[in-house]
């Protein structure tokens, strides 16, 4: 089955300071992880996957298949950060996507 | 950006009502879902399809009821509305084979009363 587990509703962190979201999976094959954000009053868009392996707003993940993880990272958090993020996989040669549960950030000023 | 839209964007209705929430996008994509988003459920996959009248339920499909006779076209109809229907449904579209990102639409605020 594939699961996707991100165990914190809520995050909240200062501005500058560092920020995780954590997200772990479930799945028997090789998966294909990926991070989507929710800003308020705005559509869910991609913000990045493993395989591109690039930083996008300052934000980076690894997936590391040992611990079935794929957090997502930002040395310095900044307001316009604040959003809805959601881990999601995709497996089996299926288009579908699983998501979590989500993970609400608030950065603070 | 008006490449997948939604409507309505809000929608009020009452219990044993039916009603179609519409998903139109303007790319050809071949693959097409609809997702429901609540507190502490994240988003669940409702159906899907991969081309024109190809459907497949998803993780929730009960009381929900698909079709797709045109590829950007992607209705979908709650027979006979119950208030735990009561979401913001998302529609998504994916081009074929080989890409990776789902494009979503706007949302549509659903309120079953």
């Amino acid at each position: 089955a594939q699961r996707v587990t991100q165990p914190e509703k809520l995050l909240s962190v200062f501005k500058g300071a560092p920020v995780e979201l954590k997200c772990n999976y479930s799945y028997s094959g090789s998966p294909e992880l990926f991070w989507y954000v929710q800003y308020s009053r705005q559509r869910l868009q991609l913000l990045l996957r493993h395989i591109s392996r690039e930083s996008i707003k300052g934000f980076t993940a690894d997936l590391n298949k040992g611990e079935t993880s794929f957090h997502l990272k930002k040395p310095f958090a900044q307001e316009e950060d604040s959003a809805m993020y959601y881990c999601a996989l995709r497996g089996g040669g299926s288009e579908k996507l699983v998501f979590g549960k989500g993970t609400k950030l608030t950065v603070n000023p | 950006d008006a490449g997948i839209t939604q409507s309505p964007r809000y929608k009020i209705t009452e219990t044993g009502r039916q009603v179609t929430l519409m998903c139109h996008q303007t790319w050809s994509h071949s693959y097409m879902f609809w997702y429901r988003q609540d507190l502490g459920h994240g988003l669940r996959l409702i159906y899907y399809s991969a081309a024109a009248d190809i459907t497949d339920k998803g993780e929730v499909p009960d009381g929900y009821v698909v079709s797709r006779s045109k590829t950007e076209n992607f209705p979908l109809t709650l027979e006979s509305a119950t208030r735990s229907q009561t979401s913001v449904y998302f529609c998504a579209s994916v081009a074929p084979a080989g890409a990776y990102e789902q494009y979503f639409g706007p949302g549509t605020r659903l309120t079953v009363t």
